[in-house]
């Protein structure tokens, strides 16, 4: 089966620790993006990035940090910057290279709670 | 910058037709979408529309685009309760992967 997974389902934090959350697609996708989603609002975008070895910031990349060694993998580490990482964090993936709709297909998210 | 508003709550009896209400502010708008989230789940999509077309028909969901007033409709016909979710209208612009999100519409069913 085709798909995103996304590890853990649900993850906790102690203040001041860094944390990494797992994106893998299987998909052949070149475009891999992260979002959060906090409760009333509609996703934020982090990071994304469109090629192998290549990233852009988003709209609220403070705090966050990703890489993008491999096609299918694109990990994304909530630091102990991020001044309220308490949310929802959602990782999807395009076909890119200019593809018609380019859509993008989500993973089934990672709930990170800050103790 | 690009914005997308929707009313943020919707309900409607099962059986009735549901219509979810988009408007969108950037006029170079190419795609247009539709996802739908289930309760702690990722989002899944449900349909999308180019600019330069005004309505898009699948099996139950109606998609009207009225490009001169930036406004996106879904319609749902004949809801029932599996459709229960949060609903997002998105948008982008042709050769920028970035997609923007609308805060999202959550329609209860009530049987």
């Amino acid at each position: 089966d085709g798909g995103i997974t996304q590890s853990p389902k649900y993850l906790f934090r102690k203040e001041g620790q860094n944390v990494t959350l797992s994106c893998e697609q299987n998909l052949n996708h070149d475009a891999m993006y992260w979002y959060r989603q906090d409760p009333g609002q509609g996703l934020r975008l982090i990071y994304y990035s469109q090629i192998v070895n290549d990233f852009q910031k988003g709209d609220i990349a403070e705090g966050y940090s990703v890489s993008r060694e491999k096609k299918e993998s694109f990990p994304l580490t909530v630091t102990s910057a991020q001044k309220n990482p308490t949310a929802f964090y959602l990782c999807a993936s395009s076909p890119g290279q200019g593809a018609p709709g380019d859509t993008q297909y989500f993973g089934p998210g990672t709930r990170l709670t800050v103790l | 910058g690009e914005d997308v508003e929707q009313s943020l709550f919707l309900s409607v009896r099962e059986g009735d037709s549901s219509v979810i209400n988009c408007t969108y502010t950037d006029s170079s708008s190419t795609y247009l979408y539709w996802y739908k989230q289930e309760p702690g789940a990722g989002l899944q999509l449900l349909t999308y529309i180019f600019s330069n077309m005004d309505m898009k028909q699948d099996q139950r969901l109606t998609v009207l685009l009225n490009k001169k007033d930036k406004h996106l409709s879904l319609r749902i016909a004949d809801t029932q309760t599996g459709d229960s979710a949060i609903y997002f209208c998105a948008e982008s612009t042709q050769g920028y992967q970035k997609v923007t999100f609308g805060t999202g519409t959550k329609l209860q069913v009530i049987p």
